[in-house]
């Protein structure tokens, strides 16, 4: 069974910088992409960043530059930290592993909550 | 970047079939790009229902099916039920990027 757990979401003031993790179990962590999604309160989805199989890694506009995807594989854990966070930040972050052809998010951990407040 | 665009919202009776639309272009919904749903109750982490325009996971009801033509997805739920009462997003894959639509809030009359 895959299991992700989430943790890491806090309060951190504007500027500040916040490392969120992901531990993966029940599948081969290395194989597959895996992928943030935050969800600001009462919003919807918007994809954040995904590192694949070979390590490379996308970022949506919004956060590049000032968020970094990464993972320790021996771990099976996955990482994004935050840096320069604004209000804009504000949500609830989820990871995802995807699934192996088709780009889709096939199971989810319960998310974390990040607010970014003075 | 690319934008799918889906209703608000969407309403039906118990038993009734409702269809959520997912549009977008030529550059995300395309031949070579599948379109992916996922159900959101309230509170709770997203969970896929429809993969690769057409396939349900295991343990997902066959009431849910999905379909792709063109630039456009659609979402089917049939035999509506309470437990359905949800949001809904579309999502798919152009260019390395992952888009999501703005989503869909159904509801059960």
């Amino acid at each position: 069974e895959v299991r992700l757990l989430v943790s890491g979401g806090d309060l951190v003031q504007p500027g500040g910088s916040l490392r969120l993790s992901c531990e993966a179990s029940g599948f081969t962590f290395n194989i597959f992409a895996m992928t943030w999604v935050r969800q600001a309160p009462g919003k919807g989805l918007e994809w954040v960043s995904t590192i694949i199989g070979s390590g490379t890694t996308y970022y949506a506009d919004s956060v590049k530059g000032r968020f970094t995807i990464s993972r320790d594989i021996s771990k099976s854990t996955l990482y994004l930290q935050m840096n320069i966070l604004t209000a804009e930040d504000t949500a609830v972050y989820y990871c995802a592993k995807e699934g192996i052809w088709n780009y889709d998010m096939d199971s989810w951990g319960q998310g974390t909550l990040v607010t970014v407040s003075s | 970047q690319s934008v799918l665009t889906q209703p608000p919202s969407v309403s039906g009776a118990p038993g009734q079939t409702v269809t959520i639309s997912c549009t977008g272009s030529r550059s995300d919904i395309g031949p070579d790009y599948d379109v992916h749903w996922y159900q959101q109750l309230p509170g709770t982490a997203p969970k896929l229902v429809i993969y690769a325009n057409n396939i349900r996971p295991s343990g997902v009801p066959d009431r849910f099916s999905g379909s792709k033509s063109g630039t456009s997805a659609s979402l089917a739920i049939s035999g509506l039920q309470a437990e359905d009462e949800a949001d809904y997003y579309c999502q798919t894959y152009d260019s390395g990027v992952r888009v999501f639509g703005g989503g869909t809030k159904l509801t059960v009359l």
